[in-house]
């Protein structure tokens, strides 16, 4: 009964090398999100869909790419991976967009850079 | 400044303590006040939520929040080892603002039998 689904769990890439990472959902919900955890640090928001509205967070880099195809799955794309962007990945839903609009989080995908 | 500060931990304790969890922010556009837990290799998942000063219980769970400190807690009353789990703070605003969640870095809690 998963929810928010996240592939793969774990993803090595070389420096460089593009990477997509993807998330899908089976709660019909309006909003994904995707956020960069790195290690011991707070999970940070790099960007958002409502619908196939795409709100960016200001000073997500342009390294960083989203696509949202249809309402269940959305994909994370990372254009020139460096050894900076080693982190969990977090994909998100909700609702809406309204604090009471809980969100729901897959497992992550834990992403290594050679 | 970081706009949340959270202690890292990490946090030993037996089973049956009571424990305290906390977090400051500096933002006072803050309104709503979350506590997400996170098991080892898996999301976050909500645990509580508030919006006011005070305290909000939920079963051995308790939220308190102080906004003329900015500072918020939780509270976990008979821990067990199945609380064993990062806690994250999160905060977010009020009004038509969206839902972007500010997260603490998490504080690691093991609760040993």
């Amino acid at each position: 009964d998963a929810m928010v689904i996240q592939n793969p769990r774990y993803q090595v890439t070389q420096f460089g090398k593009p990477v997509t990472l993807s998330c899908s959902q089976t709660l019909n919900h309006n909003v994904m999100y995707w956020y960069q955890q790195k290690s011991s640090q707070a999970p940070k928001l790099l960007f958002h869909y409502y619908d196939k509205d795409f709100n960016n967070e200001a000073d997500t880099p342009d390294n960083f790419q989203s696509r949202r195809p249809n309402t269940s799955f959305c994909f994370l794309d990372i254009r020139s991976p460096g050894l900076g962007d080693a982190a969990m990945y977090l994909c998100a839903t909700s609702r809406g967009l309204t604090f009471t609009d809980t969100q729901y989080f897959g497992p992550g995908t834990r992403l290594t850079v050679l | 400044q970081k706009e949340v500060e959270q202690d890292p931990g990490p946090l030993s304790v037996p089973e049956g303590a009571i424990v305290s969890l906390n977090c400051t922010y500096s933002n006072s556009a803050f309104q709503y006040f979350m506590w997400y837990r996170q098991y080892s290799r898996k999301g976050p998942e909500l645990l509580m939520y508030t919006y006011s000063s005070g305290n909000k219980e939920d079963g051995r769970f308790t939220a308190q929040v102080d906004k003329s400190s900015k500072y918020i807690s939780l509270f976990i009353r008979d821990s067990q080892p199945s609380d064993s789990a990062t806690y994250l703070c999160a905060f977010t605003y009020g009004g038509t603002s969206y839902g972007k969640l500010t997260f603490g870095q998490g504080t690691i809690l093991t609760v040993h039998p």
